[in-house]
This record gives structure tokens, sequence and C-alpha cells, in this order.
């Protein structure tokens, strides 16, 4: 198992371009959400989904938007991206029933919006 | 939303002895539950140890433990033994246990230095 992979590892965009960053699980995962770091603070939910078709905002969604169409893809996506996206993105699983399941991370993707 | 405060931004302990980080969280939720994850300079989130809140007995995994205290709602973290590879920065997470969505809150994070 591969886990939670995310790519591009690292990226640079100018003020107004857009991306997309991808995130694939291969762990049979119903949940799968997407986190932003921003230096020296915790993780902020921006977008979750609890299956296939089903998606919904999180703390800080705006700018972002995101899709998923299968149980193994959940790509974020920067529409105008602007300096305040500079972070760190993490994508995470999570298997369901069971709410003690634990949420497993991927690499997370470095972002820098110049 | 939920709360979850960290107090100590940075904790230092020399290696073999024992530390303690704090967290506390605010919610007024019953049902609930509670994690600690690592972060090392990798950035990968790894999971260190994971509580019930109605679980009145304290998780414990090998030299990790927790003592969590539901009227205060405080969660810490206590690890025996330092090694060096427990330098990392700790989050300690909350997750409701009812409802649709599970949203994880995270707080601000303990960087940990392990003196050798």
């Amino acid at each position: 198992n591969a886990g939670v992979t995310q790519t591009p590892k690292f990226r640079i965009l100018k003020i107004g371009q857009s991306m997309t960053l991808q995130c694939t699980q291969d762990m049979n995962h119903n949940y799968m959400y997407w986190y932003r770091q921003d230096p020296g603070m915790g993780l902020k939910l921006i977008y979750y989904s609890v299956g296939a078709g089903i998606t919904d905002k999180g703390e800080v969604p705006n700018g972002y938007n995101v899709s998923r169409s299968t149980t193994e893809d959940f790509p974020l996506r920067l529409e105008l991206a602007a300096p305040s996206q500079t972070s760190v993105y993490f994508c995470a699983s999570r298997d369901t029933p069971g709410s003690y399941n634990e949420q497993f991370f991927g690499p997370g993707t470095r972002l820098t919006v110049l | 939303a939920q709360t979850v405060t960290q107090s100590q931004p940075e904790m230092s302990v020399q290696e073999a002895e024992t530390v303690t980080l704090s967290c506390t969280y605010d919610t007024s939720e019953s049902d609930y539950y509670l994690f600690w994850y690592k972060q090392p300079p990798s950035r990968q989130m790894i999971l260190v140890i994971r509580q019930e809140a109605y679980k009145q007995q304290n998780a414990t995994e090998n030299r990790f433990s927790v003592n969590f205290q539901k009227a205060a709602k405080s969660f810490s973290l206590k690890i025996s033994d330092s090694q060096l590879g427990d330098a990392a920065m700790y989050f300690c997470a909350y997750r409701r246990g009812r409802g649709t969505g599970n949203q994880f809150y995270f707080g601000t994070g303990t960087s940990l230095t392990v003196i050798p």
C-alpha cells in the first residue's frame, strides 16, 4: 500500500495562476480531507468528503474548490492564486465506520505564491 | 467551532528524561475523540496516541501515555525515556464522535527538542 500520495511536493505559482493539487489514497477510505498548515500554526480544514460525489466546506474554504468523482482521488483546485494561499497543504483519509479511526496523512505539498 | 489549545509553543527535554506536553480543548459534546500527532522535519503526520472520551482509563502506547481529565477538558501527553527521534512538532487534535463530517480540529502545536 502506498497510503496517501500527493503531487506535486513543491510548487511556486504567480499571483492569479491556477493549479490543482492531486491526492490519491489506495486504502479504500470513504472520508478524505484537505488541510492547510501555515508557518507555526496547526492544520486548518479546507474541504472534506464523506464519499464519492459528496463534498463539504471546512473552516477555510475560500479560494479553493474540490471534487470527488472516485473513492481514490480528491483533487484540490486553486483558481486564482493569492499570496495568502502560500502554505503547506496536506491531504488525509480515514476509514469508516468506526469513530475511533485515525486519519492517515499524505506527505504534503509546499506551495508558494509570489 | 471547537477549539484546541496548546499553550507551550516550545519544550525541551534531556535524552532519557520525561516530558509532558499540555493540551486543553473546548466542547459541549460528551462523545468525542482526542489524538496526539507527531510531525517530524519530514512533515509527515504520524499518529502517536488516541483516547475515547467515554473511556476512563488513560491510553498508553509504549513510552507515550496521556493524562485525560474530562471534567477539566485537558489531554496532556507524557513521553517517558525521551529519545532523539522524539524531536518533532506535536499536535493535539479533537474530533466529535457523532454526526457527519467528523471534522478534526488541531491545536497550534508544541515543538519538542531533545537534548543529547
